[in-house]
């Protein structure tokens, strides 16, 4: 079974510019949620997908954050523009049953500078 | 406001020794907990979980174990090898439709040849 694929690994930008990140999920599974790790943190949830609809983005900075999930299965984040605060690991996890342990891709390493 | 915390940052312990990794949570609308254990460049993986309906949960080396009268969780390691270093982490999923995974700031787990 394939597992989460995201794209890129990583990421340089400077602040104020424009970045996107691309997850495939597992196949099938209908929650698809993005993370962001910060160093020394804990995974914190940005946003949360059943099928194509939002079920949870109370902790998204809608003001530079956006997400959406195409079709109900891929899905970009996008952060426009970048502070350097943003530096952090942007992990995409899906899973079958909202209540099991969701699977986790690589994650996309960003950096702004 | 954390929900999920985890106080110690780091734990050594040597080889076929017993490695306890501890979790405390403030939120009583969790209704299962999971640990993940993440290595250097990878997501998290999925590790083992626990119904808030029970208070123990063993699969191979690995056992969790849960207080809910004090809130507290831990993870059970033995024997440990030196494949178990990583970072671990202590989560909980909220009851409720949202079914919201929320982290603690991991432990780093280094064991000793």
């Amino acid at each position: 079974e394939a597992g989460v694929a995201q794209s890129p690994r990583y990421k340089i930008i400077e602040k104020r510019q424009s970045v996107a990140f691309w997850c495939n999920p597992i196949s099938g599974h209908a929650t698809l949620y993005w993370y962001q790790q910060i160093l020394g943190q804990g995974p914190k949830l940005l946003i949360q997908f059943q099928n194509n609809g939002v079920v949870d983005d109370s902790q998204l900075p809608k003001d530079r954050f956006s997400a959406e999930r195409l079709k109900g299965v891929d899905s970009t984040l996008k952060i426009q523009p970048a502070k350097l605060e943003d530096s952090a690991v942007y992990l995409c996890a899906s899973s079958l049953d909202p209540a099991a342990g969701p699977f986790f891709g690589q994650g996309t390493r960003l950096t702004v500078v | 406001d954390q929900q999920v915390k985890q106080n110690s940052p780091s734990l050594s312990v040597q080889e076929g020794r017993i490695s306890i990794l501890n979790c405390d949570y403030t939120n009583s609308m969790f209704d299962y907990f999971l640990w993940y254990k993440k290595y250097p460049a990878e997501g998290p993986t999925f590790l083992i979980s626990i119904s808030s309906i029970k208070d123990k949960n063993e699969d191979g080396r690995f056992t969790v174990f849960l207080n809910k009268s004090a809130k507290h969780l831990s993870l059970h390691i033995v024997p440990s090898q030196p494949g178990d270093s990583a970072v671990y982490f202590c989560a909980g999923i909220s009851s409720g439709s949202a079914r919201q995974l929320t982290f603690g700031s991991g432990t780093q787990l280094t064991v000793l040849p």
